[in-house]
Protein backbone atom coordinates (compact mmCIF):
# COMPACT_ATOMS: atom_id res chain seq x y z
CA UNK A 1 0.00 0.00 0.00
CA UNK A 2 1.30 3.42 -1.48
CA UNK A 3 2.14 5.61 1.97
CA UNK A 4 2.61 9.28 1.38
CA UNK A 5 4.41 11.17 4.57
CA UNK A 6 5.42 15.29 4.44
CA UNK A 7 8.08 17.05 6.62
CA UNK A 8 7.40 19.41 8.49
CA UNK A 9 4.34 19.45 9.02
CA UNK A 10 3.66 23.08 9.77
CA UNK A 11 6.61 25.80 8.91
CA UNK A 12 6.58 29.69 9.92
CA UNK A 13 9.51 31.77 8.21
CA UNK A 14 10.04 35.10 7.73
CA UNK A 15 9.30 37.15 4.19
CA UNK A 16 11.92 36.57 1.54
CA UNK A 17 13.64 33.41 2.80
CA UNK A 18 14.05 30.36 0.29
CA UNK A 19 12.62 27.56 2.19
CA UNK A 20 12.34 23.48 1.11
CA UNK A 21 9.20 21.14 1.87
CA UNK A 22 10.27 17.38 1.89
CA UNK A 23 7.96 14.56 1.02
CA UNK A 24 8.64 10.95 0.94
CA UNK A 25 6.47 7.69 -0.80
CA UNK A 26 6.55 4.16 -0.20
CA UNK A 27 6.21 2.66 -3.83
CA UNK A 28 8.29 3.74 -6.86
CA UNK A 29 5.90 2.10 -9.17
CA UNK A 30 4.29 5.59 -10.05
CA UNK A 31 3.36 7.34 -13.14
CA UNK A 32 3.67 10.86 -11.64
CA UNK A 33 3.94 12.99 -8.40
CA UNK A 34 1.77 16.22 -8.16
CA UNK A 35 2.46 19.37 -5.39
CA UNK A 36 -0.85 21.16 -4.68
CA UNK A 37 -1.86 24.53 -2.62
CA UNK A 38 -4.52 24.42 -0.55
CA UNK A 39 -5.86 27.76 1.09
CA UNK A 40 -8.68 28.00 3.62
CA UNK A 41 -11.83 26.75 3.03
CA UNK A 42 -11.02 26.44 -0.72
CA UNK A 43 -9.86 22.95 -2.93
CA UNK A 44 -6.65 22.25 -4.29
CA UNK A 45 -4.91 23.90 -7.01
CA UNK A 46 -1.95 22.14 -9.02
CA UNK A 47 1.36 23.93 -8.71
CA UNK A 48 3.56 21.41 -10.29
CA UNK A 49 3.37 17.61 -12.15
CA UNK A 50 6.30 15.52 -12.08
CA UNK A 51 6.15 12.45 -14.55
CA UNK A 52 8.42 9.46 -12.99
CA UNK A 53 10.48 10.02 -15.89
CA UNK A 54 11.62 13.52 -15.11
CA UNK A 55 13.60 14.87 -12.29
CA UNK A 56 12.22 18.22 -12.08
CA UNK A 57 9.95 21.04 -13.06
CA UNK A 58 9.92 24.76 -12.56
CA UNK A 59 7.13 27.26 -12.20
CA UNK A 60 8.41 30.85 -11.38
CA UNK A 61 9.69 30.96 -7.74
CA UNK A 62 9.00 26.91 -7.58
CA UNK A 63 11.61 24.47 -8.26
CA UNK A 64 9.90 20.52 -7.81
CA UNK A 65 12.33 17.77 -7.44
CA UNK A 66 11.70 13.73 -7.85
CA UNK A 67 14.00 10.72 -7.12
CA UNK A 68 11.91 8.13 -7.79
CA UNK A 69 14.53 5.26 -6.55
CA UNK A 70 15.22 6.80 -2.71
CA UNK A 71 11.08 7.81 -2.98
CA UNK A 72 11.38 11.25 -2.68
CA UNK A 73 10.44 14.78 -3.68
CA UNK A 74 11.43 17.97 -2.52
CA UNK A 75 9.52 21.62 -3.10
CA UNK A 76 11.71 24.46 -3.20
CA UNK A 77 10.26 28.17 -2.68
CA UNK A 78 12.62 30.78 -3.82
CA UNK A 79 11.91 34.55 -2.12
CA UNK A 80 9.12 33.92 -0.07
CA UNK A 81 6.13 36.06 -0.06
CA UNK A 82 3.10 36.25 2.63
CA UNK A 83 0.81 35.43 -0.15
CA UNK A 84 2.85 31.61 -0.27
CA UNK A 85 1.04 30.82 3.17
CA UNK A 86 -1.13 28.24 2.81
CA UNK A 87 -0.96 24.37 2.85
CA UNK A 88 1.16 22.54 0.63
CA UNK A 89 0.37 18.69 -0.33
CA UNK A 90 1.96 16.21 -2.74
CA UNK A 91 0.40 13.60 -4.45
CA UNK A 92 1.69 10.51 -6.13
CA UNK A 93 -0.34 8.44 -8.99
CA UNK A 94 -0.31 4.60 -8.42
CA UNK A 95 1.05 2.68 -11.55
CA UNK A 96 0.18 -1.41 -11.89
CA UNK A 97 -2.73 -3.10 -10.21
CA UNK A 98 -3.63 0.49 -8.32
CA UNK A 99 -3.45 2.14 -12.07
CA UNK A 100 -4.59 5.82 -11.59
CA UNK A 101 -4.78 5.55 -7.96
CA UNK A 102 -3.98 8.94 -6.07
CA UNK A 103 -2.22 9.60 -2.33
CA UNK A 104 -1.88 11.98 -0.85
CA UNK A 105 0.41 13.04 2.04
CA UNK A 106 -1.25 15.24 4.76
CA UNK A 107 0.69 18.47 3.92
CA UNK A 108 2.95 21.39 5.12
CA UNK A 109 1.27 24.49 6.12
CA UNK A 110 3.31 27.46 5.69
CA UNK A 111 3.27 30.73 6.85
CA UNK A 112 5.13 33.57 5.50
CA UNK A 113 5.61 36.48 8.44
CA UNK A 114 5.68 40.07 6.52
CA UNK B 1 -13.51 26.88 -18.85
CA UNK B 2 -15.75 27.09 -15.56
CA UNK B 3 -13.53 24.26 -14.01
CA UNK B 4 -14.87 21.25 -11.92
CA UNK B 5 -18.34 22.53 -10.65
CA UNK B 6 -19.65 20.91 -7.36
CA UNK B 7 -23.06 20.93 -5.34
CA UNK B 8 -24.16 22.07 -3.28
CA UNK B 9 -21.53 23.82 -1.40
CA UNK B 10 -22.78 23.29 1.83
CA UNK B 11 -25.20 20.75 3.16
CA UNK B 12 -26.33 20.44 6.34
CA UNK B 13 -28.94 17.28 7.39
CA UNK B 14 -29.95 15.35 9.84
CA UNK B 15 -28.44 11.37 10.77
CA UNK B 16 -30.34 8.93 8.49
CA UNK B 17 -31.21 11.09 5.76
CA UNK B 18 -29.65 10.56 2.06
CA UNK B 19 -27.13 12.93 1.00
CA UNK B 20 -26.45 13.35 -2.41
CA UNK B 21 -23.26 15.29 -3.97
CA UNK B 22 -23.08 16.50 -7.26
CA UNK B 23 -19.48 16.99 -9.88
CA UNK B 24 -19.44 18.18 -13.37
CA UNK B 25 -16.12 17.63 -14.62
CA UNK B 26 -13.84 19.92 -16.50
CA UNK B 27 -15.29 19.05 -20.12
CA UNK B 28 -12.59 16.58 -22.20
CA UNK B 29 -12.14 15.36 -19.30
CA UNK B 30 -11.45 11.39 -19.22
CA UNK B 31 -11.26 10.72 -15.23
CA UNK B 32 -12.38 11.84 -12.28
CA UNK B 33 -12.25 11.11 -8.77
CA UNK B 34 -14.09 11.43 -5.37
CA UNK B 35 -12.08 12.45 -2.62
CA UNK B 36 -12.96 13.06 1.33
CA UNK B 37 -10.82 15.29 3.31
CA UNK B 38 -11.40 15.50 7.12
CA UNK B 39 -8.29 17.13 10.19
CA UNK B 40 -8.26 13.68 11.35
CA UNK B 41 -7.87 11.66 8.31
CA UNK B 42 -6.64 13.96 5.70
CA UNK B 43 -7.38 13.49 2.24
CA UNK B 44 -9.11 10.38 1.22
CA UNK B 45 -9.68 8.93 -2.54
CA UNK B 46 -13.10 7.26 -2.33
CA UNK B 47 -13.17 6.42 -5.85
CA UNK B 48 -12.29 7.27 -9.26
CA UNK B 49 -13.40 6.43 -12.80
CA UNK B 50 -11.63 6.82 -15.92
CA UNK B 51 -14.24 6.63 -19.26
CA UNK B 52 -16.98 6.54 -17.02
CA UNK B 53 -16.26 3.72 -15.91
CA UNK B 54 -15.44 2.76 -12.30
CA UNK B 55 -11.93 1.58 -11.69
CA UNK B 56 -11.12 1.63 -7.88
CA UNK B 57 -13.76 2.25 -5.14
CA UNK B 58 -11.48 0.48 -2.30
CA UNK B 59 -11.81 3.68 -0.80
CA UNK B 60 -15.12 4.19 -0.40
CA UNK B 61 -15.68 3.25 3.63
CA UNK B 62 -19.22 1.50 3.51
CA UNK B 63 -21.55 0.17 1.67
CA UNK B 64 -23.66 3.37 2.85
CA UNK B 65 -21.42 5.27 0.26
CA UNK B 66 -21.98 4.88 -3.76
CA UNK B 67 -20.70 6.54 -6.43
CA UNK B 68 -22.22 6.72 -10.43
CA UNK B 69 -20.97 8.22 -13.47
CA UNK B 70 -23.98 7.71 -16.21
CA UNK B 71 -21.92 10.21 -18.51
CA UNK B 72 -19.08 12.03 -19.17
CA UNK B 73 -20.64 15.19 -17.78
CA UNK B 74 -21.42 14.17 -14.59
CA UNK B 75 -21.05 12.14 -11.21
CA UNK B 76 -22.98 11.68 -8.35
CA UNK B 77 -21.53 10.30 -4.68
CA UNK B 78 -24.21 9.24 -2.68
CA UNK B 79 -24.44 8.43 1.64
CA UNK B 80 -27.50 6.26 2.22
CA UNK B 81 -28.39 6.61 5.97
CA UNK B 82 -26.35 9.22 6.54
CA UNK B 83 -24.24 9.32 9.72
CA UNK B 84 -22.48 12.34 12.25
CA UNK B 85 -19.08 10.66 11.27
CA UNK B 86 -20.00 11.18 7.83
CA UNK B 87 -19.06 14.83 8.06
CA UNK B 88 -16.68 16.19 6.35
CA UNK B 89 -15.45 18.52 3.23
CA UNK B 90 -15.90 16.10 0.04
CA UNK B 91 -13.87 17.10 -3.14
CA UNK B 92 -14.74 16.18 -6.70
CA UNK B 93 -11.36 16.33 -9.51
CA UNK B 94 -11.15 15.37 -12.90
CA UNK B 95 -8.02 15.44 -15.36
CA UNK B 96 -7.95 14.56 -18.85
CA UNK B 97 -5.13 11.80 -18.22
CA UNK B 98 -4.12 10.30 -14.78
CA UNK B 99 -0.83 9.22 -16.28
CA UNK B 100 0.07 12.77 -17.08
CA UNK B 101 -1.96 15.49 -16.73
CA UNK B 102 -2.36 17.45 -13.61
CA UNK B 103 -6.23 17.19 -11.29
CA UNK B 104 -8.11 20.25 -11.74
CA UNK B 105 -10.07 20.06 -8.03
CA UNK B 106 -13.35 21.32 -7.36
CA UNK B 107 -14.38 23.59 -4.43
CA UNK B 108 -15.90 21.30 -2.69
CA UNK B 109 -19.02 20.41 -0.56
CA UNK B 110 -18.97 20.88 2.97
CA UNK B 111 -21.29 18.51 4.34
CA UNK B 112 -22.66 18.39 8.18
CA UNK B 113 -24.72 15.72 9.74
CA UNK B 114 -26.36 16.25 12.81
Amino acid sequence: KQEVTQIPAALSVPEGENLVLNCSFTDSAIYNLQWFRQDPGKGLTSLLLIQSSQREQTSGRLNASLDKSSGRSTLYIAASQPGDSATYLCAVTSRGTNAGKSTFGDGTTLTVKP
Amino acid sequence: DAGVIQSPRHEVTEMGQEVTLRCKPISGHNSLFWYRQTMMRGLELLIYFNNNVPIDDSGMPEDRFSAKMPNASFSTLKIQPSEPRDSAVYFCASCPNYSNQPQHFGDGTRLSIL
